[in-house]
């Protein structure tokens, strides 16, 4: 089957604009992830949800990154007046998350967001 | 609170070398997973080895082999007889045992075989 798919694949804006990365898990996978990786940089943890509980926020850099996930499937990470710091691959990954055992997280192919 | 360090920022040796990885993780959690990614210049993540925090038995898959001291918290990882395909950046990682638990990746390091 299908994936985890990213899109776009690469985005470039402009200091100050908002921006959305589109995030498709794998159907059935009720554990949704991002993670971003700067410049040279391992992966970042951002922000995780999990079915319907209330998503862990603890890794976002600040109160201008936000996501959703909207049916329990699509996620959406808003990234609002972007700065160049900003620029970085986003990934997204998905998993079961069922039992108690380790569910494996596969991850998309990213996001390549450049800010001017 | 979790932390992964790997101190090597880049290797470089000449093919057929032997070059181990150093991975060091913090957690307070008692039960926890461990992993090894790959990221070639490609640039998508290639998962390579989950162990758990349980099973201290070292692991062996072809020319790669893994050794996980829970006494010294270390994790690290042996490519055996390197080749230019190895090139890469390799990632140590950490995560909870639940069924979803976000993971702690170390900032990488850049191995680079030479012909």
């Amino acid at each position: 089957g299908a994936g985890v798919s990213q899109s776009p694949s690469n985005k470039v804006t402009e200091k100050g604009k908002d921006v959305e990365l589109r995030c498709d898990p794998i159907s059935g996978h009720t554990a949704l992830y991002w993670y971003r990786q700067s410049l040279g940089q391992g992966l970042e943890f951002l922000i995780y949800f999990q079915g319907n509980s209330a998503p862990d926020k603890s890794g976002l850099p600040s109160d201008r990154f936000s996501a959703e996930r909207t049916g329990g499937s699509v996620s959406t990470l808003t990234i609002q007046r972007t700065q160049q710091e900003d620029s970085a691959v986003y990934l997204c990954a998905s998993s079961l998350a069922h039992g108690s055992g380790y569910n494996e997280q596969f991850f998309g192919p990213g996001t390549r967001l450049t800010v001017l | 609170a979790q932390k992964v360090t790997q101190a090597q920022t880049e290797i470089s040796v000449v093919e057929k070398e032997d070059v181990t990885l150093d991975c060091v993780y913090e957690t307070r959690d008692t039960t926890y997973y461990l992993f090894w990614y790959k990221q070639p210049p490609s640039g998508e993540l290639v998962f390579l080895i989950r162990r758990n925090s349980f099973d201290e038995q070292n692991e062996i898959s072809g020319r790669y082999s893994w050794n996980f001291q829970k006494s010294t918290s270390s994790f690290n990882f042996t490519i055996t007889a390197s080749q230019v395909v190895d090139s890469a950046v390799y990632f140590c990682a950490l995560s909870g045992y639940s069924s979803a638990s976000k993971i702690i990746f170390g900032s990488g390091t850049r191995l680079s075989i030479r012909p």
